[in-house]
């Protein structure tokens, strides 16, 4: 069994720029949600899929964009890029939207 | 707004003793509690979870109270081995898709 895997690892942009972070989820689940993780802090709810439609929002402005896709991976869009926005951004899948998320090791953005 | 708090960014314990974490939380609404750990370069790994109707759970050495009336959740690990040592996430679900976390407390075992 495949666990959660992120894509890439670490990455720089400068601000105002676009990213676009990757996450595949473990094999039988068909829920990925997104999390970002400040220096220090518990990682904050972005937003969840389940079957390709977005399934909850936590409060972050549209720049924050998703996608999943058919074989349920999924990925994050961040427009007009801030210095806040540097973080650890997490991705967790679970079997169904109210079950147990199993995290990726992260992808590490920083913002210059 | 934090309404999962893990007041104490950092515990020390020695090895064999028991390890206490504690989680306060101030939303009534949360239905489902979850402690999770994490070691560096990793994401973060579940633990134990609770449900609201419950006020325990056990999984080997690991235990979970929660206290609704409180508002208040902790983790006890027992004995506490070296191989603890990591970041310690409580979080707490309103709705099924909306996890709230602490800031996380760092534990050391010390052998």
């Amino acid at each position: 069994e495949t666990g959660v895997t992120q894509s890439p690892t670490h990455l720089i942009k400068t601000r105002g720029q676009q990213v676009t972070l990757r996450c595949s989820s473990q094999s039988g689940h068909n829920t990925v949600s997104w999390y970002q993780q400040a220096l220090g802090q518990g990682p904050q709810f972005i937003f969840q899929y389940y079957r390709e439609e977005e399934n909850g929002r936590g409060n972050f402005p549209p720049r924050f964009s998703g996608l999943q896709f058919p074989n349920y991976s999924s990925e994050l869009n961040v427009n007009a890029l801030e210095l806040d926005d540097s973080a650890l951004y997490l991705c967790a899948s679970s079997s169904y939207s109210g079950d147990t998320q199993y995290f990726g090791p992260g992808t590490r953005l920083t913002v210059l | 707004d934090q309404q999962v708090k893990q007041n104490s960014p950092s515990l020390s314990v020695q090895e064999g003793r028991i390890s206490i974490l504690n989680c306060d939380y101030t939303n009534s609404m949360f239905d489902y509690f979850l402690w999770y750990k994490k070691y560096p370069a990793e994401g973060p790994t579940f633990l134990i979870s609770i449900s609201s109707i419950k006020d325990k759970n056990e999984d080997g050495r690991f235990t979970v109270f929660l206290n609704k009336s409180a508002k208040h959740l902790s983790l006890h690990i027992v004995p506490s081995q070296p191989g603890d040592s990591a970041v310690y996430f409580c979080a707490a679900r309103v709705y099924d898709n909306d996890m709230r976390f602490g800031a996380g407390t760092r534990l050391t075992v010390k052998p």
